[in-house]
């Protein structure tokens, strides 16, 4: 069984129109994470939501609203999608001890 | 907030050694990391080291902490080219973990 999911794994859509990807865990971790992988392969964290509470929001446009339904999901909705916004957002889970477990990466494309 | 720098790339022969190095900021991080992100997937955890640590051997893997010059390494023996992928080091200060840029290795045969 996968232990971090991701959907979609790929995603391909015009400026302007409005997104989500999808991540669960069964780890029963209470630490999800939201990192935003650009195309020179820099990794920065974006959101971190502790038992569906969020704690670490760092300098994200407004566009991107993280939804934690419970602690085994953390959901990602982009809207007003840009050029700009073209990475690979990966999801990750931690039992807070620093190491993360992260899923495949979900590749979105903004044409 | 804390700053971590690795080198772009390295080229190594199979069955060589490889070495890749990461320096940091914060000296109170707790625990540092050696990531490792094969093409299209997610990072894997490779191996980690304890601050109050200079030294962990873990099969292959030889990581080395300098808490001094800040300067963490990586020592992979015995490339393989299995070993072909992106290394990033990260650095916990609290609930955050900050990456470095990634090492790309490439192992030629």
């Amino acid at each position: 069984d996968t232990a971090v999911s991701q959907t979609p794994k790929y995603l391909v859509t015009q400026m302007g129109n409005d997104k989500s990807i999808k991540c669960e865990q069964n780890l029963g971790h209470d630490t999800m994470y939201w990192y935003k992988q650009d195309s020179k392969k820099f990794l920065k964290i974006m959101f971190s939501y502790n038992n569906k509470e969020l704690i670490i929001n760092e300098t994200v446009p407004n566009r991107f609203s993280p939804k934690s339904p419970d602690k085994a999901h953390l959901n990602l909705h982009i809207n007003s999608l840009e050029l700009g916004d073209s990475a690979v957002y990966f999801c990750a889970s931690s039992p807070g001890t620093g190491e993360l477990f992260f899923g495949e990466g979900s590749r979105l494309t903004v044409l | 907030g804390e700053d971590v720098e690795q080198s772009l790339f390295l080229s190594v022969r199979e069955g060589d050694s490889s070495v890749i190095n990461c320096t940091y900021t914060d000296s109170s991080s707790t625990y540092l990391y050696w990531y490792k992100q094969e093409p299209g997937a997610g990072l894997q955890l490779l191996t980690y080291i304890f601050s109050n640590m200079d030294m962990k051997q873990d099969q292959r893997l030889t990581v080395l902490l300098n808490k001094k010059d800040k300067h963490l390494s990586l020592r992979i023996a015995d490339t393989q080219t299995g070993d072909s992928a992106i290394y990033f080091c990260a650095v916990s200060a609290g609930n955050k973990l900050t990456f470095g840029g990634g090492t790309r290795v490439l192992v030629k045969p």
